[in-house]
């Protein structure tokens, strides 16, 4: 069965420090993974996934994620928070290419940046 | 890009009424769908799969006669949730699978804040 987790239920730092979102998963085959953001009472914002390829991924707002297959991980990254970055952050993983594949998601992490 | 949209974004209803919530996908055509339910603080949880043309599949746990969606055009699903109770209260968050992309990109719709008086 496939499965994320992230471990923390909420991540602080302070403005201009990088921060780090963990997100572990678990899947048979190859996953597909997918960073999102929602800011409160908002939908999802996609903001970066992994498919296949350079194991490092660029997305948006300065955001990046790191797929580690011999750690089943993909942190999401930022060399310097701020604060409007302050949201929910969800991780999710689908597994393969199924044209109806669903997107399992993670517990969901607060991030807090204080100026 | 790819927007989806739901209406209404809230709604307040009594309970034991049924309530109407759309989801449209607006420059794209969505052959799939789906909703998810969001407890505070929560995370999604998937409902159901929404399929044109065809009946949704629904996720274990999940009442078929409470939650009916129905999926009648390729931009269209809606999620009625009937009969509604306080403890249906919740966001509702759609989502629409763009084919053509490499793996069916999901695009999330805004949400739909229910509270059930």
């Amino acid at each position: 069965a496939q499965s994320v987790a992230q471990p923390e239920d909420q991540v602080n730092v302070a403005e201009g420090n990088p921060l780090t979102v963990k997100c572990t998963y678990s899947v048979s085959g190859n996953p597909y993974l997918f960073w999102y953001v929602q800011y409160p009472n908002r939908g999802l914002q996609f903001l970066l996934k992994y498919i296949t390829g350079d194991n490092l991924v660029k997305g948006s707002y300065g955001f990046e994620a790191e797929f580690n297959k011999s750690q089943t991980s993909f942190h999401l990254k930022k060399p310097s928070a701020l604060v409007s970055d302050s949201a929910l952050y969800f991780c999710a993983v689908r597994k393969g290419s199924s044209n109806t594949g669903k997107l399992i998601f993670g517990q969901g992490t607060t991030l807090q940046v204080k100026p | 890009g790819a927007v989806v949209s739901q209406h209404p974004s809230w709604v307040i209803c009594k309970s034991g009424t049924s309530v109407k919530i759309e989801c449209r996908s607006l420059d794209f055509q969505a052959t799939t769908m789906f909703w998810y339910r969001q407890f505070p603080k929560q995370s999604l949880m998937l409902m159901a799969t929404s399929n044109e043309g065809s009946k949704a599949t629904y996720e274990q746990g999940v009442e078929k006669d409470k939650f009916l969606i129905n999926h009648a055009s390729l931009t269209l699903s809606t999620l009625t949730v009937t009969s509604a109770h306080p403890e249906d209260s919740s966001f509702y968050i759609c989502s629409a699978a763009r084919p053509g992309t490499t793996y069916n990109e999901q695009f999330f719709g805004p949400g739909t804040r229910l509270t059930v008086l």
